[in-house]
């Protein structure tokens, strides 16, 4: 079984629509939670990342994490063509530094 | 001006042969590392180096050989090149000094696509 287990679509919606991605792990000593996204082609750029459980904004992107069910969340609000891209999810240990766990990553594409 | 450079963008090969690929940030970082992602776009680590030292070194064949000749650059050779190499292969470079943790916030290149027929 996987460390982390990501929702592993395609997912298609319209634009304009609430985008909801998702990860489950089963690791409990991850505390740090990261949000990539890589355009075709391209290498993954961080959008956000949380440390421990919670909630974090910034502009249409949410990162929520609940480690009591080890499952994180990415939401995206308005949705638009240009978010059409492939999501990772990652996550780390406080203690082990440098190594990241991926998701399989889930492709999202947003219809004008 | 990019941050994380990594050449070749492409190579296309035979089976048998030797490859490499060459990394070099401009971004001040501690820390390079290595990732194979490969058709099903996972990500795995394979090597990480922290100030040339290798720090991770993730259950890769002995073929694959990273090497550091400074904190600014990674490079990658790899031997006899087998039909399963195929996959494209990110250097990515991070703020982690050694012993200190934090988010492990990476930043990638672009990717060299390997081929391997």
């Amino acid at each position: 079984q996987k460390e982390v287990e990501q929702d592993p679509g395609p997912l298609s919606v319209p634009e304009g629509a609430i985008v909801s991605l998702n990860c489950t792990y089963s690791n409990s000593a991850f505390q740090y939670f990261m949000w990539y996204r890589q355009y075709s082609r391209k290498g993954p750029e961080l959008l956000m990342y949380t440390y421990s459980s919670g909630n974090k904004e910034d502009g249409r992107f949410t990162a929520q994490v609940d480690k009591s069910s080890k499952y994180i969340s990415l939401f995206i609000r308005d949705s638009q063509p240009s978010d059409s891209a492939t999501y990772l999810c990652a996550m780390k240990e406080m203690a082990n530094a440098g190594k990241s766990t991926f998701g399989d990553g889930t492709t999202l594409t947003v219809k004008p | 001006d990019t941050a994380v450079s990594q050449t070749p963008k492409y190579l296309v090969t035979q089976m048998g042969n030797d490859k490499s690929i060459k990394c070099e940030q401009n971004l001040g970082h501690d820390t390079m590392y290595w990732y194979k992602q490969d058709s099903k776009k996972f990500l795995k680590i394979m090597f990480s180096y922290n100030n040339k030292e290798l720090i991770i070194n993730e259950t890769v064949p002995n073929r694959f050989s990273p090497k550091s000749p400074d904190k600014a650059h990674l490079n990658l050779h790899i031997n006899s090149l087998e039909l399963g190499d195929s996959a494209v292969y990110f250097c990515a470079s991070s703020q982690e000094s050694r012993g200190v943790s934090g988010a492990n916030v990476l930043t990638f290149g672009a990717g060299s696509r390997l081929t391997v027929l």
